[in-house]
């Protein structure tokens, strides 16, 4: 099972809102990311986590938070967004990169737009 | 700076066909690669993954890699409608611990009845 779930599938904000984005995966994996992706570009890395910790943060700006509460889930709270942020947002995970286990798998992502 | 070069295509092939999809990388210390696919809309779906020199099969997919080049390919073979879609090559370098890939910007296949 390579599954990873996130919700919602579409949300629409204002900029003036605060909501957040959940991923959740069952597979056992250590680590799990935050991407994103505008259309017709590939996925641009935001955040790493590796065992609950976060290990990257790619000079994301605070109006994105991520947050893993524990090893199977992982949220991005949104808040103040500009119209430029709307875009895909995909989360992955990937067994155990210390181990050599490279491979991420994605979710479906959550498509976002701010108005 | 690790770059990943992908051709952008379209590459339009006929139904039954071969796609040879191709990239190239420039950090010498990587060294897993992979091939995803994304339908237009949809996430990206990991389809070949490819460790050391040679060539990997899987299906009608198969992942060829040569580290001298700092070359990976990927063949489609019988190329059908519903292989139409952006494949994204994507290379992991080491990073104390952590798996980052970076990814080409794409190539767009087009498969024709």
């Amino acid at each position: 099972d390579t599954e990873v779930t996130q919700t919602p599938k579409h949300l629409v904000m204002g900029m003036t809102n605060k909501k957040s984005l959940k991923c959740e995966q069952h597979m056992g994996h250590r680590a799990m990311y935050w991407y994103k992706q505008k259309a017709k570009k590939p996925p641009e890395l935001m955040f790493v986590y590796s065992y609950e910790k976060l290990s990257i943060n790619e000079s994301v700006p605070s109006r994105f938070s991520p947050e893993c509460p524990n090893s199977s889930l992982l949220n991005l709270h949104l808040h103040a967004l500009q119209p430029e942020d709307s875009a895909l947002y995909l989360c992955a995970s990937s067994q155990d990169p210390r181990q050599g286990a490279f491979e991420q798998y994605f979710g479906p992502g959550t498509r976002l737009t701010v108005t | 700076q690790k770059e990943v070069e992908q051709n952008s295509g379209p590459l339009s092939v006929p139904e039954g066909a071969i796609a040879s999809l191709n990239c190239t990388y420039s950090d010498r210390g990587s060294q897993s690669f992979f091939w995803y696919r994304q339908y237009s809309g949809k996430s990206p779906e990991l389809i070949m993954s490819i460790y050391s020199n040679g060539d990997k099969e899987d299906g009608r997919f198969t992942a060829q890699l040569n580290k001298a080049s700092q070359y990976v390919s990927l063949l489609i073979r019988d190329s059908q409608p519903s292989d139409s879609a952006t494949y994204l090559c994507a290379v992991n370098s080491p990073n104390s611990g952590y798996s980052t890939l970076t990814f080409g910007k794409g190539t767009m296949l087009l498969v024709s009845p």
